[in-house]
């Protein structure tokens, strides 16, 4: 059985801080590995991986595989009020719907 | 603009009672997916649809019932045999055979009274 496991569930930084989020996977035909941001509704697409060691970036927002340790990581500087969510990851194996985590629940203090 | 629709954000039920939840696109995705996430729980698959006229169970189908019977549209049905069914309700579609990015529509949120 597919499995997705995000570490922590919940984490409360204050602005400012760096934080690191933890999904690790356990699939049996890897296709993709994608990150999404759900503020109140509707999940929104942050990154999809593919590829180990290639990192992906959008503003304070990046990202990275390692298909080898089957984990991804997902990294936000200089946390900002706004960037409390619930960020899901969720793996991809093919013919297969998304198989998500729980999440992870960041609130960020001002 | 191309997108999902679901509807209603909000719906109330009595214990006992069917309800139908929609969800349409307009994207031309072959395929639509109907997750539920409780707090804590992420989302869950209830059920799928890669194709018109057919549907899979997921991993948490009993209860539910869903139809395809056009491209554009996938209703979920709510069940009384569903016994928690407060929730948060999510629909998706996406591309077949793509490398798995969805597009959710907004959510309904069930309350069981």
């Amino acid at each position: 059985e597919d499995k997705v496991v995000q570490s922590p569930l919940s984490l409360v930084v204050h602005e400012g801080d760096t934080v690191t989020l933890n999904c690790s996977y356990e699939v049996t035909n890897f296709r993709s590995l994608l990150w999404y941001k759900q503020e109140k509704k509707a999940p929104t697409f942050l990154f999809m991986l593919t590829s180990s060691g290639i990192e992906k970036k959008s503003g304070r927002l990046s990202s990275i595989l390692d298909k080898k340790e089957l984990f991804s990581i997902l990294n936000i500087t200089a946390t900002q009020t706004g960037d409390s969510a619930v960020y899901l990851c969720a793996v991809y194996s093919g013919n297969t719907p998304l198989v998500f985590g729980k999440g992870t629940r960041l609130s960020v203090i001002a | 603009d191309g997108g999902i629709t679901q509807s209603p954000k909000y719906l109330f039920r009595k214990e006992g009672q069917n309800v139908t939840l929609s969800c349409e696109q307009n994207l031309n995705h072959d395929a639509m997916y109907w997750y539920r996430q409780d707090p804590g729980q992420g989302l869950r698959l209830i059920y799928y649809s890669q194709i018109v006229n057919d549907f899979q169970k997921g991993d948490i189908a009993e209860g539910y019932s869903v139809s395809r019977e056009k491209k554009e549209s996938f209703p979920l049905t709510v069940t009384s045999a569903q016994k928690n069914p407060t929730a948060f309700y999510l629909c998706a579609s996406s591309i077949t055979g793509s490398t798995g990015g969805y597009t959710f529509g907004s959510g309904t949120r069930l309350t069981v009274v």
